[in-house]
């Protein structure tokens, strides 16, 4: 089925490092997400983007997080500065809306903020 | 309260058992979806339904968006089936898919 990637697939970094999660989306999907989960807990939902904007996002989407998908490449999760409240597995996901709202799911990014 | 609502939290099968998953909705959704995270934490896609019913080997899933619930219904539960099951839903007026509290599902022999 319909893949997407996911780089890297862990980062240990220090807090207050700048991090990039990086994300290859399913090719002709337009819409693009990004959930936080901590260990064992809920998929939270943090944002999501179309057309070079961000649509929505959480109360957990703080200042310091940005997204971006310059040119069509890689749609990707900064966090800058980071904290140590940020580690997490970030999964990205991507849908094509014309064949109804189906999100495809990476296998995670897993951060560790120490 | 929470606008996906799941239950039950946790759930063990023996192995051949037959058991249903049920997730409540706050409000009106437009479609559900099921997933099946697997214990290196991958992300399985079980079936999306924007009304009605689908089958799949032996997972079944309902959702009725004017009754405001989805149901996963697992038939003669195998070992691999054990993961942690979230339905994800779509709100109207909204890009944003939520997702339940998940139900912990352990099978055993």
């Amino acid at each position: 089925g319909p893949k997407v990637l996911q780089i890297p697939s862990h980062q240990i970094i220090d807090m207050g490092q700048m991090v990039t999660l990086n994300c290859d989306p399913v090719s002709n999907h337009l819409y693009f997400y990004w959930y936080k989960q901590i260990l064992g807990q809920q998929m939270e939902f943090l944002v999501n983007f179309y057309n070079g904007k961000v649509m929505e996002k959480s109360k957990l989407f703080k200042d310091q997080f940005s997204v971006e998908r310059p040119d069509g490449s890689y749609f990707t999760l900064k966090i800058q500065p980071t904290a140590l409240e940020d580690s997490a597995v970030y999964f990205c996901a991507s849908s094509n809306r014309g064949q109804g709202n189906t999100l495809y799911f990476g296998e995670g990014s897993r951060l560790i903020v120490v | 309260g929470m606008p996906v609502e799941q239950n039950p939290p946790a759930l063990s099968l023996y192995e051949g058992a037959d058991s249903g998953l049920r997730c409540n909705f706050s409000t009106t959704m437009k479609s559900v979806q099921w997933f099946q995270q697997n214990h290196r934490g991958r992300l399985i896609t079980l079936f999306y339904l924007a009304q009605g019913t689908k089958e799949n080997g032996r997972l079944k899933s309902t959702f009725n968006s004017k009754e405001r619930y989805s149901t996963l219904h697992i038939k003669d539960a195998q070992l691999e089936d054990s993961g942690t099951y979230f339905c994800a839903a779509e709100a109207p007026n909204t890009d944003k898919v939520v997702f339940g509290t998940g139900t912990r599902l352990q099978v055993s022999p």
